[in-house]
């Protein structure tokens, strides 16, 4: 089977940066993905991961390590528009994309 | 290029009855996942579909069930509505997801409400 967890909701000020953080464990691995999903809304694709380390792209980085079971979405000079669902999703065995429950962030000024 | 779209965005249906949602996927992408979204579940996988083949299945009940036509588009079905059924239904499409790298597109859902 596939277990994803993510925390459930996290709070940042506007201007600072914010970790979200996702362990995974499933039966097969081919990939770890990152959606934001603004209220109600689609959830659209951040970023992809299959090989260990760090993947930038802007203000958006995603990190892997498979030995670990464990992803983070790094987040930089925070926005108010970033406040969403942040969800992980993992492609599995048999290439099933399972997704975690996502993690809501609230922006503050 | 157009989005996925989903029809119709917004549903009301009693229990017992059936429903039918259509989603038409990004032209030239032949794979078709359904996700069920609920507050307390988060998406949950329903199946997946690639030249008019289901590829994957999640673990829903035979209520739920799906197709894909020859153009890619795919419906599913719910029979029997249950008051659980009430959810967002995501649909998402993508070139093949047999390559690693594949990623999948949302349309903007299906919010059906079972009374």
């Amino acid at each position: 089977g596939q277990n994803i967890d993510q925390p459930t909701e996290m709070t940042a000020t506007e201007g600072a940066i914010v970790q979200i953080n996702c362990t995974y464990q499933t039966s097969g691995f081919n990939g770890l993905f990152w959606y934001q999903q603004h209220a109600g809304e689609a959830p659209t694709f951040l970023s992809y991961n299959v090989l260990d380390g760090l993947e930038e792209k802007g203000r958006f980085s995603s990190f892997l390590s498979r030995s670990k079971g464990y992803s983070y979405l790094l987040l930089k000079e925070l926005q108010m528009k970033d406040s969403a669902s942040y969800l992980c999703a993992v492609r599995g065995g048999y290439q099933k994309v399972t997704f975690g429950t996502g993690t809501k962030l609230q922006v503050i000024p | 290029k157009a989005g996925v779209t989903q029809t119709p965005r917004y549903l009301i249906k009693t229990r017992g009855q059936q429903v039918t949602l259509s989603c038409s996927p990004i032209s030239g992408h032949r794979s078709v996942s359904w996700y069920q979204q609920t507050p307390g579940q988060g998406l949950q996988f329903l199946f997946e579909y690639f030249s008019e083949t289901q590829r994957n299945k999640g673990n829903f009940p035979g209520r739920f069930s799906g197709r894909q036509f020859s153009n890619s588009r795919s419906e599913m079905n719910v029979s029997t509505l249950e008051l659980g059924d009430s959810a967002l239904y995501l649909c998402a499409s993508s070139l093949d997801s047999l390559a690693n790298t594949d990623t999948q597109y949302f349309g903007p859902g299906t919010r059906l409400t079972v009374l």
